[in-house]
């Protein structure tokens, strides 16, 4: 069983640039959400996927979109970069949505917007 | 607006001993509590869970305390060990008013456990 793997490891653009974040899931995992982690706060909930279908989002803007494919990968797209937007990008997979199922958390993309 | 609340961004514990890490929320739709653990240049890792109809869950050193009244979770690690060393995040899911799942963290707290 593989663990959940994330490229790339850093990244820099400027601003408004767009970007896109990819993320493959541990096998059999419907479930992935992503994260966004400013220096020295918690993750804050962008959105999750399940079975290819936004299942929740957190307060992000639409420019914030994501995929999620039948191979168990998915992407993060931010378009019109801004320097807030700087920061660490997280995804994590799970076998369905729900707190009950267990988060596992890949190593995570540092975004850095110029 | 931050619904999960780590007042203590550091402790320090000497090995051995117990380490408390609190966690305050404010939102009563949350059914669901984690912690999770994180090394520097790695994701979060899955520690130990509640659901909002216990108060406590247990798992080896560790045990998570959930007071509902009080909005408030904590955990306890003893004894505590060098490789603890870490931040914890607690977490908490609930439904948000679209129906779907929301997820929301605190802010960490950077657990120190001196040999």
């Amino acid at each position: 069983e593989t663990g959940v793997t994330q490229s790339p490891t850093h990244l820099i653009k400027t601003r408004g640039q767009q970007v896109t974040l990819r993320c493959s899931s541990q096998s059999g995992h419907n479930t992935v959400s992503w994260y966004q982690q400013a220096l020295g706060q918690g993750p804050q909930f962008i959105f999750q996927y399940y079975r290819e279908e936004e299942n929740g989002r957190g307060n992000f803007p639409p420019r914030f979109s994501g995929l999620q494919f039948p191979n168990y990968s998915s992407e993060l797209n931010v378009n019109a970069l801004e320097l807030d937007d700087s920061a660490l990008y997280l995804c994590a997979s799970s076998l369905l949505p729900g707190g009950q199922e267990t988060q596992y958390f890949g190593p995570g993309t540092r975004l850095l917007v110029l | 607006d931050q619904q999960v609340k780590q007042n203590s961004p550091s402790l320090s514990v000497q090995e051995g001993r117990i380490s408390i890490l609190n966690c305050d929320y404010t939102n009563s739709m949350f059914d669901y509590f984690l912690w999770y653990k994180k090394y520097p240049a790695e994701g979060p890792t899955f520690l130990i869970s509640i659901s909002s109809i216990k108060d406590k869950n247990e798992d080896g050193r560790f045990t998570v305390f959930l007071n509902k009244s009080a909005k408030h979770l904590s955990l306890h690690i003893v004894p505590s060990q060098p490789g603890d060393s870490a931040v914890y995040f607690c977490a908490a899911q609930g439904f948000s008013t679209s129906g779907t799942y929301k997820y929301i963290f605190g802010t960490g707290t950077r657990l120190k456990v001196l040999a």
